[in-house]
């Protein structure tokens, strides 16, 4: 089976640097996503790591380490527009997604 | 850029009454699903389709639940007879490979009364 944990919330101010921890434990692992979800919106990708180490995109960046079943979401100088929420996935060997809860970010002007 | 789109945006249904739900995936795309989110609740995985039959399952996806890709290009979910507890956001998703980014559509918030 597979277990995701992540922060309910996380609020910061704009132009801050927030970091969202995710953990997970999966009987095996195809991979660790992030997608962003604006309410009554649907997932979009954000960012993917397989192998251990940092995946940067713009002012996105994306951490895992496997060994610890664990990764996050760093999200640089805040905009107002990326108060959302972030979902933590990691999909079976078909592709089906666990998503965690989420963590709702709220950004404060 | 290609993505995958639904239909109807919203449905409102009477308990006990057939709903379905179309998506268009992905034309490449070789991988489908169905996800639900109820409001104020993380997604959850419905069904799994791949090479015209379904993948995997979860335990939501019971008898009263069916998929169907008729013609190649759509992908419907039906709902039999809906249940008050039905009523949420339901998400179609499809990508290229397994293990990779899944793209999802918009989304049709099924209201059941």
């Amino acid at each position: 089976g597979q277990n995701i944990d992540q922060p309910t919330e996380m609020t910061a101010t704009e132009g801050a640097i927030v970091q969202i921890n995710c953990t997970y434990q999966t009987s095996g692992f195809n991979g660790l996503f992030w997608y962003q979800q604006h309410a009554g919106e649907a997932p979009t990708f954000l960012s993917y790591n397989v192998l251990d180490g940092l995946e940067e995109k713009g002012r996105f960046s994306s951490f895992l380490s496997r060994s610890k079943g664990y990764s996050y979401l760093l999200l640089k100088e805040l905009q107002m527009k990326d108060s959302a929420s972030y979902l933590c996935a990691t999909p079976d060997s078909w592709g089906k997604f666990q998503f965690g809860a989420g963590t709702q970010v709220v950004v404060t002007p | 850029e290609p993505e995958v789109t639904q239909t109807p945006s919203h449905q409102v249904t009477q308990m006990g009454q057939e709903v379905i739900l179309r998506c268009v995936p992905i034309s490449n795309h070789l991988y489908f699903y169905w996800y639900r989110q109820i409001l104020g609740q993380k997604v959850e995985f419905l069904v799994s389709f791949y090479n015209n039959e379904i993948s995997e399952k979860s335990e939501i996806f019971d008898d009263q639940f069916s998929v169907e890709r008729p013609d190649g290009s759509n992908f419907t979910l039906k709902i039999r007879s809906t249940k008050l507890e039905d009523s949420a956001m339901y998400f179609c998703a499809s990508c290229q490979t397994a293990d990779y980014e899944q793209y999802f559509g918009p989304g049709t918030r099924l209201t059941v009364t």
